[in-house]
């Protein structure tokens, strides 16, 4: 089965800093790959998907980008940080086509000072 | 647009009792709705997948039930333990272009007491 790892697990940083988290997966080959973001009092929110290499799609109009330079790698990024951007966020990926189980990262979590 | 409801927010129980936890959506046409626990400070894992086709999903003393003429989607758990104690979540995915877009509830706390 699949492993998704996140890194940093935490990080401080200050507004205006540039941001990067990072998701790669393990086990499966060409997975559907997600960026969610869960802040507090709002729930789990869909940031991004990628259904390949180069594929990027935004749910959200935000602060922040994402990319996909490898299969299994998934990027999250911001030039400068809001206040706003603070929250625990988890990559995810969905292999086998749709419908089937989505599997969630251990999260990173951002503060935004 | 997809809204996902669940209820209760929070609920607290002693060791042994058999529990629901409630998930109302109000698009019925889904493709399959998941279960995940969060357990504090970590990411989800996934419980029980239920496909629109489906009624209901069995995982040990998990069972997940759909109906999706209601838009209604149960989850119970049987004989609780203090292990249960997180925070449980229900999504739902509209398949077809949205797929593995999942619209998540607000989740309910478990907590079990021993």
């Amino acid at each position: 089965s699949q492993t998704i790892h996140q890194w940093p697990a935490t990080l401080v940083q200050p507004v205006g800093s540039p941001l990067s988290l990072e998701c790669t997966v393990e086990g499966t080959s060409n997975p559907n790959l997600y960026w969610y973001r869960q802040a507090a009092g709002r729930g789990l929110q869909l940031l991004f998907y990628s259904v390949g290499i180069g594929q990027i799609s935004s749910e959200v109009p935000q602060n922040l980008s994402a990319s996909r330079p490898q299969d299994r790698q998934f990027i999250l990024s911001s030039k400068k940080l809001l206040l706003s951007d603070s929250g625990f966020y988890l990559c995810a990926c969905q292999t086998g086509g749709s419908g089937n189980t989505i599997y969630f990262g251990e999260g990173s979590w951002l503060t935004v000072v | 647009k997809q809204e996902v409801t669940q209820i209760p927010a929070a609920l607290s129980v002693p060791e042994g009792e058999n529990l629901v936890l409630n998930c109302s959506f109000t698009d019925s046409a889904i493709y399959n709705l998941q279960w995940f626990r969060q357990d504090p400070g970590k990411g989800l894992t996934s419980l029980l997948l239920i496909q629109s086709s489906q009624r209901e999903q069995t995982s040990g003393r998990l069972n997940a039930s759909l109906d999706k003429s209601s838009g209604r989607s149960t989850l119970y758990i049987a004989a609780s333990q203090p292990g249960d104690s997180a925070t449980y979540l229900c999504a739902a995915d509209a398949g077809g272009t949205s797929y593995g877009k999942l619209t998540f509830g607000q989740g309910t706390i478990l907590t079990v007491h021993p």
